[in-house]
């Protein structure tokens, strides 16, 4: 079983779009992230909730909207793309008595 | 603010090659350190941890890391490298207090058969 599934894998769209990513984990996880990994392979936190509340928040425009309708997943809702968002987003997820870090297969968004 | 360096940006080494790649950070608390490895195409992959204890700890597939807090540096090393070791890698530091976690700009290996 997949811990952290992360869906679309792909996901192609035009300036202006409205897109969501979903992010699932099965780990009864508290904590759970978005990462967004440019074509640099910068790996940068976006946003994170622990126990469906916003702990972390970057400096990320606004039209990146994360949810968290439970503490098992967390969706990325993206309105108004641009070329710039085209990138790799990962989703993670963390909890236990040791903080580990486990990763989502990514979804490559790719902006036209 | 908190950081984590890594200097090597991009490594090429012949196979057989031993390996060290560099990570430094800037916390002065107690800190739990990682290293991952993201394949071509693939997610971000767990190669080894460290908490507390003995500061050499072993990960997966050959990789070892030494953690020495008086320089505040998690070295990985793996003394003999495969093709198959060509990757990303990245270096991450998690703060004892917190959830949030703290990540190197990685380093790309590229493994010459």
């Amino acid at each position: 079983d997949t811990a952290v599934s992360q869906t679309p894998k792909y996901l192609v769209t035009q300036m202006g779009n409205d897109k969501s990513i979903k992010c699932e984990q099965n780990l009864g996880h508290d904590t759970m992230y978005w990462y967004k990994q440019d074509s640099k392979k910068f790996l940068k936190i976006m946003f994170s909730y622990n126990n469906k509340e916003l702990i972390i928040n970057e400096t990320v425009p606004n039209r990146f909207s994360p949810k968290s309708p439970d503490k098992a997943h967390l969706n990325l809702h993206i309105n108004s793309l641009e070329l710039g968002d085209s990138a790799v987003y990962f989703c993670a997820s963390s909890g236990g008595f040791k903080n580990i870090q486990y990763f989502g297969a990514g979804t490559r968004l790719s902006v036209l | 603010a908190q950081s984590v360096s890594q200097h090597n940006h991009h490594v090429i080494l012949s196979e057989a090659a031993s390996l060290e790649l560099g990570c430094n950070y800037s916390y002065g608390g107690t800190v739990n350190l990682f290293w991952y490895v993201q394949y071509p195409g693939q997610h971000l992959q767990l190669l080894l941890k460290y908490f507390s204890g003995d500061p050499l700890v072993k990960g997966i597939k050959g990789f070892e890391a030494e953690f020495i807090k008086s320089k505040f540096s998690f070295n990985l090393r793996k003394p003999s490298v495969q093709w198959s070791d060509t990757a990303e890698y990245f270096c991450a530091v998690n703060l004892n207090t917190g959830n949030q976690f703290y990540f190197g700009t990685g380093t790309s290996l590229t493994v010459i058969p």
